[in-house]
């Protein structure tokens, strides 16, 4: 099946500074998430892009298709941005959805 | 419009016992998947309902079943419980394949 590899694994920044978040997966996929993951278990959407460059707010998101990537920019991180952002994919075969996601990468923000 | 809704939250239930728990997709939702997340296995694919079928299933043991009724609610049940069982169900809900997923707050289980 499918593989979905994120990185990097951990990664803490101060307040205010911008990171970059990176999905690799092995195969064609019709349908790629970002999440954010809360303290409390709930994923919340980020953004569904599948392929093309997508902003909201600090936050924004590329997929190259072609070359089996997605990339989430946060900007001016906050400490509320800390948690665990997971990259889900789905071929979208005619045997129904099937989310396949990466192992995340957990971000801490400090003040 | 109100989001994907699992109940109960959380449940501790002892080895040997039986588990159902629910999920209410968004309205107009006819997919529902079921994901279950442990910090060995990250989070994994259980199945995924489409007006009351079973379209795909993870690799998981037959104890783990599940349902879809006509108004698109479903359960998923969990038989002979392991403590491996423990752990957070999420359930998502969406139109179809390809479609952008949204998932509810999940359950916690413990088995004990």
């Amino acid at each position: 099946g499918i593989q979905v590899e994120q990185s990097p694994p951990d990664l803490i920044l101060q307040e205010g500074a911008n990171s970059t978040l990176r999905c690799n997966f092995s195969d064609s996929v019709n349908n790629l998430q970002w999440f954010h993951q809360n303290p409390w278990g709930q994923l919340i959407n980020l953004f569904y892009i599948p392929s093309g460059t997508k902003q909201n707010g600090r936050l924004s998101a590329t997929t190259v298709a072609t070359e089996r990537y997605s990339l989430l920019y946060i900007s001016s991180s906050q400490t509320t941005d800390s948690g665990v952002y997971f990259c889900a994919v789905e071929q979208g075969d005619n045997y129904g959805q099937n989310f396949v996601f990466g192992p995340g990468t957990r971000l801490s923000v400090l003040p | 419009k109100a989001g994907v809704t699992q109940t109960p939250r959380y449940l501790i239930k002892t080895r040997g016992q039986q588990v159902t728990l629910s999920c209410s997709p968004i309205s107009g939702h006819r997919s529902v998947s079921w994901y279950q997340q442990t910090p060995g296995q990250g989070l994994q694919f259980l199945f995924e309902y489409f007006s009351e079928t079973q379209r795909n299933k993870g690799n998981f043991p037959g104890r783990f079943s599940g349902r879809q009724f006509s108004n698109s609610r479903s359960e998923m049940n969990v038989s002979t419980l392991e403590l491996g069982d423990s752990a957070l169900y999420l359930c998502a809900s969406s139109l179809g394949i390809s479609w952008e997923q949204y998932f509810g707050p999940g359950t916690r289980l413990t088995v004990t």
